[in-house]
Order: structure tokens, then C-alpha cells, then sequence
């Protein structure tokens, strides 16, 4: 199957700084990814969809400021944390959309970066 | 009323039986339906999709959608330990807008 690529798997940082997790298709290119959050035992919650070349579109409740998210090439998109807090704890995974064996608009899900916020 | 749900379980089900496991969801538009495995602190799988009524087999895996009953269903047969986790059904509205929306999960456990 096609693989999405995250970096980093997992990371802790201290209160108040940033933190940039990465997704990347590597063998398709994708025209939208989508970036979740999940809680512990709980589903995945949309955070955002950002196509290429083009500013995210934030889900209600999801501050665009502090999480930033770039999506600079048909591979590669961003989430940056900014000023993280404990709250922001979790478990954030990025899917990609593309063609992939040609079948349109499969969806795949990176492994996923575990953050902790200390 | 959430817009896909699941029983969350746990629900167990002996070695070598068939596991069911049960959707429904409230927008009468949506389109395209997908199962999803997810382990432990790992990311979700795909499992299976289906777009038609009816059934779609891959495997052990069947995947079964009622449109007019709003209701998508995934049976695993033959069921081993290594397919204990959890399986998150996830639904998508219309094509060209390919947000998925989550159920909660239903935590399956396999009894060897």
C-alpha cells in the first residue's frame, strides 16, 4: 500500500515552545492532507485540510494560530505546534489524498507522532 | 445526535467465531464508507471500503451498507488474536470534499 511518512514518531517539549511535525507521501502525490488529534480512548478528531499550494481549512474550535500548518508541495505538509501547553498533549496523525495504484482519492493515514508537553 | 456511531464495546468474541461489527450514521447524503483498525497507540489501518449497497468481501473481512437504513456493518471471520483492537468506522459526505468523520470505536477483543 502507499506509505505516508511522519517525523518525528514521537517528541516532548517544554511549555511555551513550538514544536513542527512533518507528513510526507512518498510514493504519490497529494493534493489534500488532513491533520488529527486523538486523545487517549478516544476517536480522531479533524483538526484541518490543507491542499497544496493554498492556506488550511480549520475545523471549528481548532485555533489556526496556534497550530500552524503548511502544505508547500504535493509530498509535504506541516503542523506546527506554537507555544504548546500540556493541554496539547496528544497523539497527531496526518492521512494524504491522492491517486495511489489508480484508484482516486484513497486516503492513507501516517504512523502518527505522539506529543508530550512537559 | 453524532454523526457516526458505534458501540464502543469492548466486545469479545472466542477465537475462530465471526466478529460483527456495527455502524450507523445520520447524513442521509453520505457517500463513501470505510472500516478502519486501529492497535494501541498506533495509527488507523484501512480495512475496507464500500460505496454501493450490499456486501463487499476482501478476505475474512465483509464490509455490508444499507443506505436507506443508514446503517454499514464489517464481519470478520474466522477470528484471530491479532485482530483485537480497535475499529473505527469513518464516513465521507460527498466526493471531492474527503474529510472523514469518525465514529468512537468499538474496542474488539479476540479470546484465544
Amino acid at each position: 500500500g502507499a506509505v505516508v511518512s511522519q517525523h518525528p514518531s514521537w517528541v516532548i517539549c517544554k511549555s511555551g515552545t513550538s514544536v513542527k511535525i512533518e507528513c510526507r507521501s512518498l510514493d504519490f502525490q497529494a493534493t489534500t492532507m488532513f491533520w488529527y488529534r486523538q486523545f487517549p480512548k478516544q476517536s480522531l478528531m479533524l483538526m484541518a485540510t490543507s491542499n497544496e499550494g493554498s492556506k488550511a481549512t480549520y475545523e471549528q474550535g481548532v485555533e489556526k494560530d496556534k497550530f500552524l500548518i503548511n502544505h508547500a508541495s504535493l509530498t509535504l505538509s506541516t503542523l506546527t505546534v506554537t507555544s504548546a501547553h500540556p493541554e496539547d498533549s496528544s497523539f497527531y496523525i496526518c492521512s494524504a489524498r491522492g491517486v495511489v495504484g489508480g484508484v482516486r482519492n484513497t486516503i492513507y493515514f501516517g504512523e502518527g507522532s505522539w506529543l508530550t508537553v512537559v | 445526535q453524532k454523526e457516526v456511531e458505534q458501540n464502543s464495546g469492548p466486545l469479545s468474541v472466542p477465537e475462530g467465531a465471526i466478529a460483527s461489527l456495527n455502524c450507523t450514521y445520520s447524513d442521509r447524503v453520505s457517500q463513501s464508507f470505510f472500516w478502519y483498525r486501529q492497535y494501541s497507540g498506533k495509527s488507523p489501518e484501512l480495512i475496507m471500503s464500500i460505496y454501493s449497497n450490499g456486501d463487499k468481501e476482501d478476505g475474512r473481512f465483509t464490509a455490508q451498507l444499507n443506505k436507506a437504513s443508514q446503517y454499514v456493518s464489517l464481519l470478520i471471520r474466522d477470528s484471530q488474536p491479532s485482530d483485537s483492537a480497535t475499529y473505527l468506522c469513518a464516513v465521507v459526505k460527498n466526493f471531492g470534499n474527503e474529510k472523514l468523520t469518525f465514529g468512537t470505536g468499538t474496542r474488539l477483543t479476540i479470546i484465544p
